[in-house]
């Protein structure tokens, strides 16, 4: 049973428009949920991450829109530019020590110029 | 500070045979993580070391087992690997009382 579930699983933006992820999660006790970006031959890097006591947290371009009640948060990438293009990963942990994260399956952002 | 690095880079091995991924952090953090990384799979824990002196089991732990060195070292080791390991395995760490884990280069493996 997958726990979090990440659409699409592929994108692709004009650069300057906006590029929009989605996630889903199953368990209520997930109270940390970070997205992380990787390029290619290279390890996860966080991007941004929110806990659950707010619905949305921006940093530059990039926001996580939370929705507590549909269990859902997305994020979103404001004038998209060819260097976004990367592999994007949506996750969720419980805040118990050691505990780890749970992915998503990935969504893969192409921004063509 | 190198942050988490993983040795080898890239490994070929046929099946049957065994090797240890290994992994350092020099943050000081407590808890360590082993996943892999298979196309559109996303990334899959395989084991955890929440603290130094123990080790847990993932989602996908069967074939694989771990050692907590010490604080800094936690290693992967195949006992007989088979063409389903084949795969991209990341090692990660996370300090006490923060969220954030950080990802190393990762190990490109290869079982024929």
């Amino acid at each position: 049973q997958q726990q979090v579930k990440q659409s699409p699983q592929s994108l692709i933006v004009q650069k300057g428009g906006i590029s929009i992820i989605n996630c889903a999660y199953e368990n209520t006790a997930f109270d940390y949920f970070p997205w992380y970006q990787q390029f290619p031959g290279k390890g996860p890097a966080l991007l941004i991450a929110i806990r659950p006591d707010v619905s949305e947290k921006k940093e530059g371009r990039f926001t996580i829109s939370f929705n507590k009640s549909a269990k859902q948060f997305s994020l979103h990438i404001m004038d998209s530019q060819p260097g976004d293009s990367a592999t994007y990963f949506c996750a969720a942990s419980k805040s118990q020590a050691g505990t780890a994260l749970i992915f998503g399956k990935g969504t893969t952002l192409s921004v063509s110029s | 500070n190198a942050g988490v690095t993983q040795t080898p880079k890239f490994q070929v091995l046929k099946t049957g045979q065994s090797m240890t991924l290994q992994c350092a952090q020099d943050m000081n953090h407590n808890s360590m993580y082993w996943y892999r990384q298979d196309p559109g799979m996303g990334l899959r824990l395989i084991y955890y070391s929440a603290s130094e002196g123990t080790t847990d089991k993932g989602e996908v732990p069967n074939g694989y087992n771990v050692s907590r060195l010490n604080k800094r070292e936690f290693s992967l080791r195949l006992e007989s690997a088979a063409p389903s390991q084949t795969s991209v395995y990341f090692c990660a760490s996370r300090h006490r009382g923060t969220y954030e884990q950080y990802f190393g280069p990762g190990t490109r493996l290869t079982v024929t």
